[in-house]
């Protein structure tokens, strides 16, 4: 069991870009969860998965994100035309399913909009 | 829907300290209870959780204790070290499995 790993860990990239970032769960785990930190704020929700399913999604998820678990395992978490705005910490969790479960996060991507 | 209002900062304490971070909630039927710890520089780490009302949570010397009566769920700690120094979230999980955090408390501990 090595956690929860995200890469990558930083990004900068230029308003208007695309950008990917990439979640591995703790193994086993079958659900996985996406939450954005902005400075000086307690992590918000955006979307989960059950194995490959995505089953909530925050009204903070935009048309311009998306998000993937194609076979359950590892995740993808695309923004497409970034924004100023879109600045923050992206936090990857996951967890086993069970009752009264505990969300296990990874290190987080910082991402820089410029 | 659910809510987590916890105590604001910055709070700077000296080391052997008794600390104290209020958190109190809202939230429908009957929630999960969790406080989790930020290094600096590193990931968020679950520090302690309780799942049913008076529950105490604990580890590290760390306790927190599920009032359902009082919505809270306060953060102690009988004495703080420098190594102490983070920021700290209390959070809820519901029935919609997500977590809903706090704004986080800014802990600095001096020698």
């Amino acid at each position: 069991d090595t956690g929860v790993s995200q890469d990558p860990r930083h990004k900068i990239t230029k308003r208007g870009q695309n950008v990917t970032f990439r979640c591995d769960p703790i193994s086993e785990h079958n659900r996985l969860y996406w939450y954005r930190q902005t400075l000086g704020q307690g992590p918000e929700f955006l979307t989960y998965f059950q194995n490959e399913a995505q089953l909530e999604k925050s009204r903070l998820l935009s048309d311009r994100f998306s998000a993937e678990r194609p076979k359950g395992s590892f995740s993808t978490l695309e923004i497409q035309r970034t924004e100023q705005g879109d600045s923050a910490m992206y936090l990857c969790a996951s967890s086993s399913g069970t009752t009264q479960e505990t969300q296990y996060f990874g290190p987080g991507t910082r991402l820089l909009v410029l | 829907g659910n809510s987590v209002t916890q105590m604001e900062g910055p709070v700077t304490l000296s080391e052997e300290a008794f600390l104290t971070i209020n958190c109190t909630y809202t939230a429908t039927g009957y929630p999960s209870l969790f406080w989790y710890v930020q290094y600096p520089g590193e990931g968020l780490q679950l520090l302690l959780k309780a799942t049913k009302a008076d529950d105490k949570g604990s580890n590290k010397g760390f306790e927190a204790t599920y009032r359902k009566e009082t919505t809270s769920f306060h953060l102690e700690k009988g004495s703080v070290q420098v190594s102490d120094s983070a920021v700290y979230f209390c959070a809820l999980s519901g029935s919609a499995r997500q977590l809903t955090f706090g704004s986080g408390t800014q802990l600095t501990v001096l020698p």
